[in-house]
């Protein structure tokens, strides 16, 4: 089974930082990785699919890059909306597996 | 809009039974995979089952296989998990999810959207 590695699990930034999250695969995924945001109580939504592409309607501050093995979550200037747990997922083996997750709080 | 509701979670003791139910609405249900996925209270995703459009491949997690049935009835555009033989270790949120896939160009892979609100299941004495 593919691993993903978070990283870090958590972090403190004020509202305007730059953030950036991390996420290893254990082997390559080619690009079927994405990244998920979810709020407290809610539901996951998709942010990032196929490594670098915008879900529709999600800000443009949202970024992704990376590939085989090593993968970015970048938010350029953070909101305070953008509070929240990030997860990667990749689906290029079965199982399909999430990292552990990333939690984004104020600083 | 699409959307997706989950029920049919509860509090159930070990070794019991509990069957799942996702009502989908806003889509063509049969074009689509779907997926369970579950979040234990406090802790991360964990992919636990999935069903392809026609409902003739499934797959589960290693953590379910052989206690967890995944199905669909797409004429009534609802997806299922029947969940036996439960332990305390399955208490999470259960949430459902539809796989959307893409391979065009350069652009391939799959995501799951959108989610479920979710159904809680509690396995406790």
């Amino acid at each position: 089974d593919i691993q993903m590695t978070q990283s870090p699990s958590s972090l403190s930034a004020s509202i305007g930082d730059r953030v950036t999250i991390t996420c290893r695969a254990s082997q390559s995924v080619s690009t079927y990785l994405n990244w998920y945001q979810q709020k407290p109580g809610k539901a996951p939504k998709v942010l990032i699919y196929a490594v670098s592409n915008l879900q529709s309607g999600v800000p443009s501050r949202f970024s992704g890059s990376g590939s085989a093995t090593d993968f970015t979550l970048t938010i350029s200037s953070l909101q305070p909306e953008d509070f929240a747990t990030y997860y990667c997922r990749q689906s290029y083996r079965a199982p399909v597996s999430f990292g552990g997750g990333t939690k984004v709080e104020i600083k | 809009e699409v959307q997706l509701v989950e029920s049919g979670g509860g509090l159930v003791q070990p070794g019991g039974s509990l069957r799942l139910s996702c009502v989908a609405s806003g889509f063509t249900f049969s074009s689509y995979e779907m997926n369970w996925v579950r979040q234990a209270p406090g802790k991360g995703l964990e992919w636990v089952s999935y069903i392809s459009n026609s409902g003739s491949s499934i797959y589960y997690a290693d953590s379910v296989k052989g206690r967890f049935t995944i199905s669909r009835d797409n004429t009534r555009n609802s997806l299922y998990l029947q969940m036996n033989s439960l332990r305390a270790e399955d208490t999470a949120l259960y949430y459902c999810t539809r796989e959307v896939r893409r391979n065009s160009g350069v652009i391939k892979g799959d995501w799951f959207d959108p989610w479920g609100q979710g159904t809680l299941v509690t396995v406790s004495s």
